[in-house]
């Protein structure tokens, strides 16, 4: 089946290292994605990652995937106060064959001064 | 500047009462969707539609409709909305299904009383 599982809640102090993990389900799934929605706003993509990589790096972004344990990680160098949102992942089954997109169900990100 | 569009971004009815969210993208994008998002369910989605008039069932369609008379526009119709339909919902496009990156509206936060 189709399941993208996240923690729900991470809280991390200035300047520290943020690391959101996801866990998901579909091996077949051509991307993996991380969105950011910033309270009342839309959904921004922040980075991608195709499913033949391990690693990607964009700026203070990190997105490491692990396709043995099906695990995905998003780390935030340097977070600012400003990174506060909710994270989602998100999977791009192949198997699906519609363009469906399957989100987890969000980490709250809250950076403390 | 390419954009997905939703009119309007804030609605509150009343049960039964007819109503249509627009989702307009000037992207020239052939596959455009739409998803709901509910505390702790992330983002699922409700219709989608790979080209003009090729429009198909998401997972959790009951209750609503969909048109794809032109490109840009994609339309979500409640016909006899309830209170179980209460939700943020988002607009989503990209050029293709396969396509890397899909391109999400503001959202439209409904309210059915």
């Amino acid at each position: 089946g189709e399941d993208v599982e996240q923690s729900l809640f991470l809280s991390v102090r200035e300047g520290d290292s943020s690391v959101i993990n996801c866990t998901y389900t579909d091996s077949s799934s051509t991307y993996l994605y991380w969105y950011k929605q910033e309270p009342g706003a839309g959904l921004q993509l922040l980075t991608y990652i195709f499913s033949n990589m391990d690693m990607k790096q964009d700026q203070r972004l990190t997105v490491l995937l692990n396709k043995k344990d099906k695990h995905l990680s998003l780390r935030i160098a340097d977070t600012q106060t400003g990174d506060s949102a909710i994270y989602f992942c998100a999977e791009s089954p192949f198997s699906s064959n519609t363009g469906k997109l399957i989100f987890g169900q969000g980490t709250t990100l809250q950076v403390k001064p | 500047e390419a954009q997905v569009t939703q009119n309007p971004r804030y609605l509150i009815t009343v049960t039964g009462k007819k109503l249509t969210v627009t989702c307009s993208q000037n992207m020239n994008h052939e596959y455009m969707s739409w998803y709901r998002q509910d505390p702790g369910l992330g983002l699922r989605q409700i219709y989608y539609s790979m080209n003009v008039e090729v429009t198909d069932k998401g997972d959790v369609p009951e209750g609503y409709k969909v048109s794809r008379k032109e490109k840009r526009n994609f339309p979500l119709i409640l016909e006899s909305p309830s209170p179980n339909q209460t939700s943020l919902y988002f607009c989503a496009s990209s050029l293709l299904a396969e396509q890397e990156t899909q391109y999400f509206g503001p959202g439209t936060r409904l309210l059915v009383l």
